[in-house]
């Protein structure tokens, strides 16, 4: 079946220091992808959309340049968070969809990075 | 117009026992319904999901039943294990392929 993996699975940072987090679809190309924010014991909000050569979409309330997205190829998407605060503590989480699906029900979804900023 | 409303925020039944955990949505533009079944620290993962056009859809122990006019659809759990217990998130989502979350519902199935 088609994996998405994330890189690194968890990570500790100072205040002030930038994060990348790197998102791989392994086996399939996809288009799109999807970063996801989850804090603890709630839900999955999205946070923006990942295209593959244009700029990304965010969702309302997501700073753009705290939050920066590239999706460089066709099988990575990266999401670095800029001046990490401990407010920024989060697990995040991306999809993708394989881009000869044609359909949403083959969205996968990665393992998830556990961020803490101390 | 985006939520998506899911409850009960927490369950626990008996070996056996068959949860069911509710979701309603307001977006009709909505044509696509998963459910995802998350363990702690880790990703969520498909577990079923249905369209519009089928007011019921069954796979192995998961059903998902649909009503279009209520706006409402909901998961049953057959024959509930242990091992079942999770984190469970409905979701809809429409042709952009973004997914709107519901805030999720715990499920301890107890031995």
């Amino acid at each position: 079946g088609a994996v998405v993996s994330q890189h690194p699975s968890w990570v500790i940072c100072k205040s002030g220091t930038s994060v990348k987090i790197e998102c791989r679809s392994l086996d399939f190309q996809a288009t799109t992808m999807f970063w996801y924010r989850q804090f603890p014991k709630q839900s999955l909000m999205l946070m923006a959309t990942s295209n593959e050569g244009s700029k990304a979409t965010y969702e309302q309330g997501v700073e753009k340049d705290k939050f920066l997205i590239n999706h460089a190829s066709l099988t990575l998407s990266t999401l670095t968070v800029t001046s990490a605060h401990p407010e920024d503590s989060s697990f995040y989480i991306c999809s993708a969809n394989p881009t000869t699906s044609g359909s949403p029900d083959t969205q996968y979804f990665g393992p998830g990075t556990r961020l803490t900023v101390l | 117009q985006q939520q998506v409303k899911q409850s009960p925020q927490s369950l626990i039944v008996q070996k056996g026992g068959i949860p069911i955990i509710n979701c309603a949505y307001e977006n009709t533009a909505f044509d696509y319904f998963p459910w995802y079944q998350q363990f702690p620290g880790k990703g969520p993962a498909l577990l079923i999901a249905i369209r519009p056009d089928v007011s019921e859809k069954k796979e192995g122990r998961f059903t998902i039943s649909f009503n279009k006019s209520a706006k409402q659809f909901s998961l049953h759990i057959m024959d509930s294990q242990p091992g079942d217990s999770a984190t469970y998130f409905c979701a809809a989502g429409d042709s952009s392929y973004k997914l709107i979350f519901g805030s999720g519902t715990r499920l301890l199935v107890r031995p």
